[in-house]
């Protein structure tokens, strides 16, 4: 059945390192989004890409870097510039049924950075 | 500046009765509001939305309410069940998503 998936669940690095998570969608969905969540502050947008090697920066954007070689992939790259990185990272995407259509999500990915 | 606020970090209700999210926004040109409700280490799922013409949405157990006026949605949940307990946001879109803060409901048996 079709749907996103995340990998790993659980990430740990150490500072100063750069460390990519992966998103994987079979939904044949354009549009693809990295949120950061932290507590209390909601959601927060990352990079999104409307189509397959295109991408725009989010609300959060410094620190991480994103490609979309693949309709089916989207990796986020968070890199030692980003100055907390220790955070839940959801990736989602969006199909074509209009701009009101719903985001899906996949289950996050929990980065600890030490 | 938070353009989508839920001012209630935390919710609790007895099993039955009715739970009430609110959500405030601050520009009155949104045009369409979006309920998702998230479990631990799951990502959201979308629960409900509402178009600006419209003032209310019902689905099952879930309603939601705009009142255009004083850029004000609430999500009614009745009656609430403990599988209800979760995480919920309220999103706006503007081109892309806003989310508030999120409301954490517990709904006690």
């Amino acid at each position: 059945d079709g749907g996103i998936t995340q990998s790993p669940k659980y990430l740990f690095r150490k500072e100063g390192q750069n460390v990519t998570l992966s998103c994987e969608q079979n939904l044949n969905h354009d549009a693809m989004y990295w949120y950061r969540q932290d507590p209390g502050q909601g959601l927060r947008l990352i990079y999104y890409s409307q189509i397959v090697n295109d991408f725009q920066k989010g609300d959060i954007a410094e620190g991480y870097s994103v490609s979309r070689e693949k309709k089916e992939s989207f990796p986020l790259t968070v890199t030692s510039a980003q100055k907390n990185p220790t955070a839940f990272y959801l990736c989602a995407s969006r199909g074509s049924g209009g701009y009101n259509s719903p985001l899906h999500f996949g289950n996050g990915t929990r980065l600890t950075v030490t | 500046d938070q353009q989508v606020k839920q001012n209630s970090p935390s919710l609790s209700v007895q099993e039955g009765r009715i739970s009430i999210l609110n959500c405030d926004y601050t520009n009155s040109m949104f045009d369409y509001f979006l309920w998702y409700k998230k479990y631990p280490a799951e990502g959201p799922t979308f629960l409900i939305s509402i178009s600006s013409i419209k003032d209310k949405n019902e689905d099952g157990r879930f309603t939601v309410f705009l009142n255009k006026s004083a850029k004000h949605l609430s999500l009614h949940i009745v009656p609430s069940q403990p599988g209800d307990s979760a995480v919920y946001f309220c999103a706006v879109r503007t081109g892309k998503l806003i989310f508030g803060q999120g409301t954490t409901l517990q709904v006690k048996p």
